[in-house]
């Protein structure tokens, strides 16, 4: 099993509203990413998690909060999002032992009203 | 740190015509390298990667790449553009130790013309 699946495809949400992504893969993968892709631009990365632990933050404003509740899965909550975060949000993952590619999720669209 | 430039942001090939698509790379040490394709709406698939062992590697769907140290580039080339070949593409490069900092090119999108 070579996937990264990610779940919802799609999600519409307001500015009030508190939702989440979730990720998960089987490849037994120690790390995890969120990325955020805007149209016509390439991933810009947002997290990573190491072993289950939170190694990178590129500076996410904390309106977006990632959790890895085990090595399998990754979430991201979504709290008071502005329209500006409207994007398709990407996950990936990789070995950590040797250098490997990354495996990506097919994204979830998300729009923020 | 390093970076990747992608040289065009478009790119237009007759059906059957050779891809060329433009890479350089900017790094403080051997870099690993990456081309990845975007389908609409979907997400990354990896094409090929370099991680130092040949220079010319070999990816799917007829696609290869040449690094080449002395001019820091990595293009991907297709002898022959296939309609399903039409979409996006992106060069990345992360450090020679890991995957954590997995950076992207701007990205190419590449047309075929019947």
């Amino acid at each position: 099993d070579t996937e990264v699946t990610q779940t919802p495809k799609h999600l519409v949400m307001g500015m009030t509203n508190k939702k989440s992504l979730k990720c998960e893969q089987h490849m037994g993968h120690r790390a995890m990413y969120w990325y955020k892709q805007k149209a016509k631009k390439p991933p810009e990365l947002m997290f990573v998690y190491s072993y289950e632990k939170l190694s990178i933050n590129e500076s996410v404003p904390s309106r977006f909060s990632p959790e890895c509740p085990n090595s399998s899965l990754l979430n991201l909550h979504l709290h008071a999002l502005q329209p500006e975060d409207s994007a398709l949000y990407l996950c990936a993952s990789s070995s950590t032992e040797g250098n490997t590619e990354a495996f990506f999720g097919q994204g979830t669209r998300l729009t923020v009203v | 740190a390093q970076s990747v430039t992608q040289l065009g942001s478009h790119v237009s090939v007759s059906e059957g015509a050779l891809v060329l698509l433009r890479c350089n790379y900017s790094s403080s040490v051997p870099p690993y390298l990456f081309w990845y394709v975007q389908y609409p709406n979907q997400g990354l698939q990896l094409l090929l990667k370099y991680t130092s062992a040949a220079t010319l590697v070999k990816g799917i769907n007829g696609f290869e790449a040449e690094f080449k140290k002395s001019e820091t580039s990595f293009h991907l080339t297709k002898p022959s553009a296939h309609m399903s070949d039409a979409a996006e593409y992106f060069c990345a490069v992360t450090p020679g130790f890991g995957n954590e900092k997995l950076t992207f090119g701007t990205g190419t999108r590449l047309t075929i013309i019947p």
